[in-house]
């Protein structure tokens, strides 16, 4: 059982439309973090979200990390095929040695 | 922003010898680093972490005298794994914590092992 549930695993959508993922457990985690990876290279940070409540923009990706620091969504507008790829998030409970992943979002969006 | 390489990016090996992958933190100095290994299309598995001067700590299921880690600098840390079988073709990454931020990890490449 994994302690992140990632939703969906897989997404297919044409560019210009909107999506969400997203990323829930039964545990609180002191920080979450949003990483997107291509086919052969390591995973790159996104973004770190570690207040309750948070909100944080990047340009067309929208993180948001649940009241009870139990759950996160990444929300992107007007996707395009550069966001293509696997898409992971990452909640460390007590400290960063105890981060863990969940299963990965694999978003793929056609021209 | 802050860059970990790893080195070699993709290693062919016969069965039975031993690989050594290294992972550097190129422009910060790294107290902790983690080893991951990921199968085609699965997320992140976390091997162990490596702390500088210490033993790493393994994860459970981890063979610690099969994947050798050594932590001997602050930028450096390397596995190694011993008489590899086919089994241990995976991608193997590592990541590091960059000093004074506790939550961050910045990942390197990723080393593409195959065992023949």
């Amino acid at each position: 059982t994994q302690l992140l549930e990632q939703s969906p695993q897989f997404l297919s959508i044409q560019e210009g439309e909107n999506l969400t993922v997203y990323c829930n457990s039964s545990s609180v985690f002191s920080s979450l973090q949003w990483y997107r990876q291509e086919p052969g290279e390591g995973p790159v940070l996104l973004v770190t979200v570690v207040t309750g409540g948070e909100v944080k923009k990047l340009k067309r990706l929208t993180f948001q990390f649940g009241d009870a620091r139990k759950d996160s969504s990444l929300h992107i507008t007007a996707a395009q095929p550069g966001d293509t790829g696997l898409y992971l998030c990452a909640g460390a409970r007590y400290n960063n040695n105890d981060m863990r992943f969940g299963a990965g979002t694999r978003l793929t969006v056609k021209p | 922003g802050a860059v970990v390489s790893q080195h070699p990016s993709r290693v062919i090996c016969k069965s039975g010898t031993s690989v050594k992958i290294e992972c550097r933190s190129l422009d910060f100095q790294a107290t902790t680093m983690f080893w991951y290994r990921q199968f085609p299309k699965q997320s992140l598995m976390l091997m162990a972490t490596s702390n500088e001067g210490s033993k790493a700590t393994y994860e459970q299921g981890v063979e610690k005298d099969k994947f050798l880690i050594n932590h001997a600098s602050l930028t450096l840390s390397t596995l190694t794994v011993t008489s590899a079988h086919p089994e241990d073709s995976s991608f193997y990454i590592c990541s590091a914590v960059a000093g004074g931020n506790t939550y961050e990890q910045y990942f390197g490449p990723g080393t593409r092992l195959t065992v023949t």
